[in-house]
């Protein structure tokens, strides 16, 4: 079954207003990876979390790994309508090597 | 090089057939995957390669399934006997061994079984 529960599923803003999706492991990850959907493509690889408690920015876009490496956070800041689509992530276990891909989170933005 | 690329992009077939998909992966990457998207999930992995070795084979995926890059490059997933579960898009990605690892994904295969 999945064992990388990502949360919410669906997430409704006003344009301008920020995001945050979450990522949760039932066991611990050898890094994480974040992918974004847009509707009716493919995902595209956003960015690559391997250490206990990092934080990486991409310009609006804020990802950490939490410390004990079974959970992560993607926040947008002031969102913008390019930022429509479904957001993945996908955790490498530890114990296996298996890529393990949550179930997404898709962004809908208001005007 | 383009990217990944996946043919054919839309397959209808009856109950019963067997279809082919072909992936060619970016051509200095050695790691090839193949995956399923239903509509409202994410990706659920089936299986990947090294080069032309099959590493690893998902749990999920029954014996009608097979997959092959028999010289390390492009790689065919068949799907024997299809039956109506198995209509989804079908993804290939390939990434390199060493570095971020990211893996690129191709547009995919919608397979249609009527």
């Amino acid at each position: 079954g999945q064992q990388v529960m990502q949360i919410p599923q669906y997430q409704h803003v006003q344009e301008g207003e920020d995001f945050t999706t979450y990522c949760n492991s039932s066991t611990t990850l050898s890094n994480i990876q974040w992918y974004k959907q847009r509707p009716g493509g493919h995902p595209v690889f956003l960015i690559q979390l391997v250490k206990s408690g990092e934080v990486k920015k991409q310009k609006r876009l804020t990802f950490q790994f939490g410390e004990a490496k079974k959970n992560s956070s993607l926040h947008i800041t002031a969102t913008q309508t390019t930022d429509v689509g479904t957001y993945f992530c996908a955790g490498r276990r530890e114990r296996d090597d298996k890529i393990i891909f949550g179930k997404g989170t898709r962004l809908h933005i208001l005007p | 090089d383009t990217g990944v690329s996946q043919d054919p992009r839309h397959k209808i077939t009856k109950r019963g057939q067997n279809v082919t998909f072909r992936c060619d992966p970016i051509s200095e990457h050695n790691r090839l995957y193949w995956y399923r998207q239903t509509l409202g999930q994410g990706p659920e992995f089936l299986t990947y390669f090294q080069n032309e070795a099959q590493l690893e084979k998902s749990r999920l995926l029954s014996d009608r399934f097979s997959a092959e890059r028999p010289k390390g490059s492009f790689s065919t997933l068949e799907i024997q006997r299809t039956e109506q579960g198995d209509s989804a898009m079908y993804l290939c990605a390939s990434s390199l061994r060493q570095g971020s690892n990211e893996q690129y994904f191709g547009p995919g295969t919608r397979l249609t079984v009527t």
